[in-house]
């Protein structure tokens, strides 16, 4: 069965730092690869996804991500964050496959900002 | 914001009985999941359906059920229900067979059973 492992809990930065997030998935084969953003009583919001291709991918709020095979990881990256970055990162992983979005969460890594 | 809405947004019911939530996916979305996410937990997959028919499911009892009507709109069942069944239930909704694959989710129903 998939999981995904986000080692670190809670992280605190101070704003205008560098951030990356830690994500680490078992699978049997290269799944759909996401990381989604949750602020406080809201839904989900999807920050970028990797389905195939170049290994670095663009999101979206100056978020990157990069996949590593070898390493069954898919780091989140951010040169600087800013305050109203504060909120929940979840990594997720789905079946590769058309439409499918069958969606396996990690539990998530609350971020703090220090202003 | 997405076009996903969900309702209620909160619920209190209490152990034993029955609940249904409603979501209403995105315009010219087909497929919609259903995802349980307990307080400091990530989100679970609950089950998918695709055109009205359920198109994959989770590590949940059969107590979790769910339909999908011919707008692709979908409600969630839950029967006898518990007190670890609190938590926040999220629908997302999707495009299969689509040019462009995005999922969206709603901002959720949040259920408290007492």
């Amino acid at each position: 069965a998939q999981s995904v492992t986000q080692p670190d809990i809670h992280i605190t930065v101070s704003e205008g730092a560098s951030l990356e997030l830690r994500c680490n998935y078992s699978y049997g084969a290269t799944p759909y690869l996401f990381w989604y953003v949750q602020s406080p009583g809201q839904g989900l919001q999807l920050l970028l996804k990797y389905f195939s291709g170049d290994t670095l991918v663009q999101g979206i709020k100056g978020f990157e991500a990069e996949f590593k095979r070898s390493q069954s990881s898919f780091n989140l990256r951010k040169p600087s964050v800013h305050w109203s970055d504060a909120a929940e990162y979840f990594c997720a992983v789905a079946p590769s496959g058309a439409g499918s979005y069958q969606l396996t969460f990690g539990k998530g890594t609350k971020l703090s900002v220090i202003p | 914001e997405t076009g996903v809405t969900q309702s209620p947004t909160h619920l209190i019911k209490t152990r034993g009985q029955q609940v249904t939530l409603r979501c209403s996916s995105q315009s010219g979305h087909n497929t919609v999941s259903w995802y349980q996410q307990a307080l400091g937990q990530g989100p679970q997959f609950i089950f998918q359906y695709y055109r009205e028919e359920e198109n994959g499911r989770g590590n949940f009892p059969p107590r979790f059920s769910g339909l999908q009507f011919p707008n692709y709109s979908s409600e969630l069942n839950v029967n006898a229900l518990e007190l670890d069944d609190s938590a926040l239930y999220l629908c997302a909704s999707s495009c299969r067979e689509c040019k462009v694959e995005t999922q969206y989710f709603g901002p959720g129903t949040r259920l408290l059973v007492l």
